[in-house]
C-alpha cells in the first residue's frame, strides 16, 4: 500500500529564507508526483505536476524535484514571503488499483514570519 | 480562467438527514474526483467518474452515492449521516488524454464544508 510522507509537520522561518520541503513514498510506480498548497479552510491549489520520466519542474519562486527510485520529492521555496504561509501537501498518482486516485500527505504547515 | 466550482460551500445538517454536493468542473474536462478531507487530516480519496462512469473508487461509505451527469457535472449524496462525516468534501476534474493515460493535473474545487450536528 502507498504510503505519502512529510517531515516536519510543521515550519516556522523568517522571510527571505530558501526553503526544502520534503516528501517521501513507499512504491516507486507511481505516474506522477503532485505538490499542493492549501490556505486554513480553503480547497487545494495544484502548485507543480512532475511526471515519473521527469526529474524537475519549476514554476516562478517554486522547483520540485523528483527521485522515483528512491522514492523522494522535494519542493524547494526560494526567498519565502509571508504569502507562502500555508499548508503544503504532496500526492502521488500510483499506477496500480486504478490509478484514478492521488495518495496524499499529511502536509506540511508552513509559516513564514516577517 | 474558469475553475472547479461546488456548492454549496457550507452545509450543516442533523444525523440521519440526508445531503447532496454538487461539483462543476473545468469546461472541458471529462474526468471528475471527489475526495474527504477531515480536521486535521490529508484528503482521503472517494469515487471519481470519467465520461459519466465510475472509473474507480475508494474509501466511500455505502450510504454514500455519486454520479456524473451528461453536462460532466457531479454530484454526491450522503444519506444516513453521522457525526463522523462532518469535513471538507473537495471535488476535482482533469482532462483525460487518451494517449497519456492518468498523466494530468488534477484541479480541485475550494469544497463543500459539512458539519454533521
Amino acid at each position: 500500500k502507498q504510503e505519502v510522507t512529510q517531515i516536519p509537520a510543521a515550519l516556522s522561518v523568517p522571510e527571505g529564507e530558501n526553503l526544502v520541503l520534503n516528501c517521501s513514498f513507499t512504491d516507486s510506480a507511481i505516474y506522477n508526483l503532485q505538490w499542493f498548497r492549501q490556505d486554513p479552510g480553503k480547497g487545494l491549489t495544484s502548485l507543480l505536476l512532475i511526471q515519473s520520466s521527469q526529474r524537475e519542474q519549476t514554476s516562478g519562486r517554486l522547483n520540485a524535484s523528483l527521485d522515483k527510485s528512491s522514492g523522494r520529492s522535494t519542493l524547494y521555496i526560494a526567498a519565502s514571503q509571508p504569502g507562502d504561509s500555508a499548508t503544503y501537501l504532496c500526492a502521488v498518482r500510483p499506477t496500480q488499483g486504478g490509478s484514478e486516485k492521488l495518495v496524499f500527505g499529511k502536509g506540511m504547515k508552513l509559516t513564514v514570519n516577517p | 480562467a474558469a475553475g472547479v466550482i461546488q456548492s454549496p460551500r457550507h452545509l450543516i445538517k442533523e444525523k440521519r438527514e440526508t445531503a447532496t454536493l454538487k461539483c462543476y468542473p473545468i469546461p472541458r474536462h471529462d474526468t471528475v474526483y471527489w475526495y474527504q478531507q477531515g480536521p486535521g487530516q490529508d484528503p482521503q480519496f472517494l469515487i471519481s467518474f470519467y465520461e459519466k462512469m465510475q472509473s474507480d473508487k475508494g474509501s466511500i461509505p455505502d450510504r454514500f452515492s455519486a454520479q456524473q451527469f451528461s453536462d460532466y457535472h457531479s454530484e454526491l449524496n450522503m444519506s444516513s449521516l453521522e457525526l463522523g462525516d462532518s469535513a471538507l468534501y473537495f471535488c476535482a476534474s482533469s482532462l483525460h488524454n487518451r494517449d497519456r493515460g492518468p498523466n494530468e493535473k488534477l484541479f480541485f474545487g475550494s469544497g463543500t464544508q459539512l458539519s454533521v450536528l
